[in-house]
């Protein structure tokens, strides 16, 4: 049974590009969050979906960030005209329903790289 | 601001030695506890969660919480090599969402054969 897939796992940026970061959940999983990790920081709430819903993005920053989870296909975090300040690892993860006790199931992260 | 705080370490112990990773917390609303393990370059890894005052065990692992003194704890017993890694504390959402956790920074564990 494979885990969360992320990918990828390394990109890098100049700055004002875009950036796509792809997320597919563990099989039998309806609900995806995205965290972000800035150097020597934890991990911060992004944005919670559900297919075809965002939930709860209350920690997603206000420009050029949005998120997706189509009903087919991974979800996807992107990242419009990036900055310096967006190198990060972003970590996926999913679960069975909202939260469950606790056990959001993560992915390795996609660490992007802005130039 | 919400916030979990821990000591980032590292912390090092001798192989079969105890191991106390410890955890702070500032929303005094919090109801759930987690510790996750992270090796370098890989994903987080739930190991225990706790939402009542006092210790769970689940084999070599204890988390201990105390909600009067917002301190949480993960023990370690009879470390091995192949537990060092970053452990990562976390608190779940005070309006009860466990999705929306609040982590810490981590502290690295270094476990010596």
């Amino acid at each position: 049974n494979a885990g969360v897939m992320q990918n990828p796992r390394h990109l890098v940026r100049r700055r004002g590009q875009e950036a796509r970061l792809r997320c597919s959940p563990m099989k039998g999983h309806s609900h995806v969050y995205w965290y972000r990790q800035l150097p020597e920081e934890g991990l911060k709430f992004m944005v919670y979906l559900q297919k075809e819903n965002i939930i709860d993005e209350s920690g997603m920053p206000k420009e050029r960030f949005s998120a997706e989870f189509p009903k087919e296909g991974p979800s996807i975090l992107r990242i419009q005209q990036v900055v310096r300040g967006d190198s990060a690892a972003y970590f996926c993860a999913s679960s069975t329903r909202q939260g469950g006790t606790g056990e959001l199931f993560f992915g390795e992260g996609s660490r992007l790289t802005v130039l | 601001q919400k916030e979990v705080e821990q000591n980032s370490g590292p912390l090092s112990v001798p192989e079969g030695a105890i191991a106390s990773l410890n955890c702070t917390y500032s929303d005094r609303g919090s109801q759930s506890f987690f510790w996750y393990r992270q090796y370098s370059g890989k994903s987080p890894e739930l190991i225990m969660f706790i939402y009542s005052n006092g210790d769970k065990e689940d084999g070599r692992f204890t988390a201990q919480l105390n909600k009067a003194s917002q301190y949480v704890s993960l023990l370690i017993r009879d470390s091995q090599p192949s537990d060092s890694a970053t452990y990562l504390c976390a608190a779940g959402n005070s309006g009860g969402s466990n999705y929306k956790l609040t982590f810490g920074k981590g502290t690295l564990l270094t476990v010596n054969p």
